[in-house]
């Protein structure tokens, strides 16, 4: 079965610190990829997505993704943390094809240190 | 404003009891689904539905129910049929299924 694997679970940091959060899939044909974030109290929002095209796309609050397809991952990453950046990190992935489901990860919670 | 919402944030039922979640969209949106978050579970699929007067199950339909009479409507009933209904129940609505979602604020249901 298809599925997401988000490697961190939970991850600490100090302000300034870089940050990576790992995203890998099963699926071997075509997706399309996206990063949402949950902070506290709020809905879920979109980070960035991927289509197609450049495989680094940049989304918002500085925060950017790879696209390795060799690797069948989605990596996030920002290079410098912020308190605010507390929050909740979902990795997602539709497949193309007529079974058009969001598959998600786990989720990795991230708590920045002030 | 455009956008998804979740009625009532916090709701409260007695064990037994069956009870309706709502979820109304003005985005336009052809596809909606109902999701729930469990601490350490992620985001599991309840419904979802691409169109009007359509639906399928999710991943885990069971003691669940919906209806989609209506393009902006997409209410969940949790009946008294599903096991471990205390849960927090996210309603997200899209253009079209393989596009990003949005979300609504989320509905907190306790059972007692």
């Amino acid at each position: 079965a298809q599925s997401v694997s988000q490697h961190n679970h939970h991850v600490i940091l100090s302000e300034a610190a870089s940050l990576e959060l790992g995203c890998n899939y099963s699926y071997g044909g075509t997706v399309n990829l996206f990063w949402y974030v949950q902070y506290p109290g709020q809905h879920l929002q979109l980070l960035l997505k991927y289509f197609s095209g450049d495989p680094l796309v940049k989304g918002i609050k500085g925060f950017e993704a790879e696209f390795i397809k060799s690797k069948f991952s989605f990596n996030l990453r920002k290079p410098s943390v912020q308190w605010s950046d507390t929050a909740e990190y979902f990795c997602a992935v539709i497949r193309a094809g007529n079974n058009r489901k969001l598959i998600w990860g786990l989720g990795t919670s991230l708590a920045v240190n002030p | 404003d455009g956008g998804i919402t979740q009625s009532p944030k916090y709701l409260f039922r007695k064990e037994g009891q069956n009870v309706t979640l709502s979820c109304e969209q003005n985005l336009n949106h052809d596809a909606m689904y109902w999701y729930r978050q469990d601490p350490g579970q992620g985001l599991r699929l309840i419904y979802y539905s691409q169109i009007v007067n359509d639906f399928q199950k999710g991943d885990i339909a069971e003691g669940y129910s919906v209806s989609r009479e209506k393009k902006e409507s997409f209410p969940l009933t949790v009946t008294s049929a599903q096991k471990n209904p205390t849960a927090f129940y996210l309603c997200a609505s899209s253009p079209r299924g393989d596009v990003e979602a949005f979300f609504g604020q989320g509905t907190r249901l306790t059972v007692v």
